[in-house]
């Protein structure tokens, strides 16, 4: 198994430039989220999904849309791209809605930098 | 993969001392926490987990300690060694909102000195 898989890994973007954050697993898990991670900060779940059409929003959701039409992928679109989403963003999953917390496995992240 | 940011409080210790990380969690209502390790270039690994019933809890080489009157957690790792280098962060959950949401802590930075 690959496990969680994130491309990009680096990006730079200008302000107003929409793109996609790909995000995939290949454990067939349900639950998959997305976080950002800023400078001195720890992780923020912006969007997650407990399974392949349903999504829902987390602590920091404004200027970023997701959707879940497989189980394997959870994509992170950028819609017009702000220097305040410069960060570093994680993809998670875990089996299910039900599985503990801390069985939930991280991607490797992309760096993204909107000039 | 990506690494945590830059501006992190930092531990320095020497190989096979023991090492204490702290976090201040924020919500008294929190009822599990969780401790992860992230390397540089990876994501965070768990590393151990407790629930609000309970004051310690013991793994291998670590320790979690949990103060819920002054909402403190803390990380003990007994005889530090370099591949433990790495950003440290706590993290609560409220389970009683059904919410899988995790709340993270911004991180210490553990430096072992060989």
């Amino acid at each position: 198994n690959a496990g969680v898989t994130q491309t990009p890994k680096f990006q730079v973007l200008k302000t107003g430039q929409s793109m996609t954050l790909q995000c995939a697993q290949d454990m067939n898990h349900e639950y998959m989220s997305w976080y950002r991670q800023d400078p001195g900060m720890g992780l923020r779940l912006i969007h997650y999904s407990v399974g392949a059409g349903i999504t829902d929003q987390g602590e920091v959701p404004n200027g970023y849309n997701v959707s879940r039409s497989t189980t394997e992928d959870f994509p992170l679109r950028l819609l017009s791209a702000a220097p305040s989403q410069t960060s570093v963003y994680f993809c998670a999953s875990s089996y299910s809605r039900d599985s503990p917390l801390y069985e939930q496995y991280f991607g490797p992240g992309t760096r993204l930098t909107v000039t | 993969g990506e690494s945590v940011g830059l501006h992190l409080p930092t531990l320095s210790v020497q190989e096979g001392d023991n090492s204490i990380i702290n976090c201040a969690y924020s919500n008294s209502a929190s009822d599990y926490f969780i401790w992860y390790k992230q390397e540089s270039g990876k994501g965070p690994q768990f590393i151990i987990d407790i629930r609000s019933n309970m004051d310690k809890r013991q793994g291998q080489r670590v320790t979690v300690l949990l103060n819920k009157t002054v909402k403190h957690l803390s990380l003990q790792i007994a005889a530090t060694q370099p591949g433990d280098s790495a950003v440290y962060f706590c993290a609560e959950n409220l389970s009683a909102t059904g919410r899988r949401a995790l709340t993270f802590g911004s991180g210490t930075r553990l430096q072992v000195q060989p």
